[in-house]
């Protein structure tokens, strides 16, 4: 699986929108964005996946760049309960694994 | 409600001793997965289940054993031969293969 490049933290203001990126410029055809969220001491929670096109879920949105090389999770209007840390996983189709790397520690300020 | 439940949420044992944790999910999926997850780290797998009675081992599998006997469980078993047994211990489950994973909320494991 391609490696993932993620900040490792992050702030971002209640209310408005967090913005988290990721580079993936060693990604395949076949490869899976996936982004999770682990809150602290709880399990990951996954938000949302895609290959290539842009997609939405009532989480977040995720924005595919059209060279595939790099990706943003946005979360719409963050609240306090968004503070957590987010990991971006690039999975190849029928690849057994999901690799979670060290992710973005997101804050939200209140 | 559906979902994936470990217990216990904290676990204290003795050096040298074996301890199994528990995983129960009754959302009906056929993959099952083992993770553990060190201060400040990602997770790293340990072993995964995609049908009852079949197992792979994944990446740091040595000190530990699992069992699929029915569909709803997969328990873990830390074995004494595990040098490093402290850590945070999550449980998943998928439909299928590796698609979206649901976690459990964890167990944590000290020996002390």
């Amino acid at each position: 699986d391609a490696k993932t490049t993620q900040p490792p933290s992050m702030d971002c203001a209640e209310g408005r929108a967090a913005n988290l990126p990721c580079n993936h410029s060693t990604i395949s055809g076949n490869e899976y964005v996936y982004w999770y969220r682990q809150i602290h001491s709880q399990g990951p929670q996954y938000i949302i996946h895609g290959l290539k096109n842009n997609e939405t879920n009532e989480m977040a949105s995720l924005i595919i760049t059209e060279d595939r090389k790099s990706s943003t999770l946005i979360l719409p209007h963050a609240t306090l309960r968004d503070t957590a840390v987010y990991y971006c996983i690039v999975r190849r189709v029928g690849n057994e694994k999901l690799t979670f790397g060290t992710g973005t520690r997101l804050t939200i300020i209140p | 409600d559906g979902g994936i439940t470990q217990s216990p949420k904290y676990l204290f044992r003795k050096e040298g001793q074996n301890v199994t944790l528990s995983c129960e999910q009754n959302l009906n999926h056929d993959a099952m997965y083992w993770y553990r997850q060190d201060p400040g780290q990602g997770l790293r797998l340990i072993y995964y289940s995609q049908i009852v009675n079949d197992f792979q081992k994944g990446d740091i599998a040595e000190g530990y054993s699992v069992s699929r006997e029915k569909k709803e469980s997969f328990p873990l078993t830390v074995t004494s031969a595990q040098k490093n047994p402290t850590a945070f211990y999550l449980c998943a489950s998928s439909i299928e293969g590796w698609g979206e994973q649901f976690f459990g909320p964890g167990t944590r494991l000290t020996v002390l």
